[in-house]
């Protein structure tokens, strides 16, 4: 119930492309949803994050989708450039607590020119 | 403002070895936490601290120790290095106050860790 499944393992779009990630959960606890954005040889770094009181929420070119009943959530990432290219991380938590958090396998993103 | 600041970068142990990541941050977070990432598992909490002299175990803690004497430090321990403990090291540290739910994790740039 502590497992958040995260689709595709690898992505590959054109510049200019909508690349999308999915999420799931099962523990209907969790009431914070953030993604971390990771580059090669770096931290992760929050993106974007969302509480299950909104459908939607959006962050410049990046747009987290949530639905609440499904238990799922999704990263979209609008006219998507080459510097978009990274290693995304879904997570789940009960409150915005490190200790709580569950991670993701991670989605690797790969934008060509 | 250097953020979360971990030492070493690269590290090669032999079986048996001991060493000690250590991180420093410059926030004055009161959370901090110790993280490993394997490819395609996402991030596995190893250790936590709530603030100086306070810490507990996260999902992956046997093999490590770990100790917060100052707000600012927050080392990790392995005591004899398993193969098993090859992998990249994140440390982490956030606010939690009032606004928690504005409070990201801020994670330093990682110690990669191989063990032959």
């Amino acid at each position: 119930q502590q497992q958040v499944k995260q689709s595709p393992q690898s992505l590959i779009v054109q510049k200019g492309g909508i690349p999308i990630i999915n999420c799931a959960y099962e523990n209907t606890a969790f009431d914070y949803f953030p993604w971390y954005q990771q580059f090669p040889g770096k931290g992760p770094a929050l993106l974007i994050a969302i509480r299950p009181d909104v459908s939607e929420k959006k962050e410049g070119r990046f747009t987290i989708s949530f639905n609440k009943s499904a238990k799922q959530f999704s990263l979209h990432i609008m006219d998507s450039q080459p510097g978009d290219s990274a290693t995304y991380f879904c997570a789940a938590s009960i409150g915005n607590y490190g200790q709580n958090f569950v991670f993701g396998p991670g989605t690797r993103l790969s934008v060509l020119p | 403002n250097a953020g979360v600041t971990q030492t070493p970068k690269f590290r090669i142990l032999k079986i048996g070895q001991s060493m000690t990541l250590q991180c420093t941050q410059d926030m004055n977070h009161n959370y901090m936490y110790w993280y490993r990432q394997d490819p395609g598992m996402g991030l596995k909490l190893i250790y936590y601290s709530v603030g100086a002299g306070i810490t507990d175990k996260g999902e992956v803690p046997n093999g490590y120790n770990v100790s917060r004497s100052t707000t600012e430090d927050f080392p990790l321990r392995l005591e004899l290095a398993a193969p098993s403990q090859t992998s990249v090291y994140f440390c982490a540290s956030s606010f939690t106050g009032g606004q928690q739910y504005n409070s990201p994790l801020h994670f330093g740039n990682g110690t990669r860790l191989t063990v032959t």
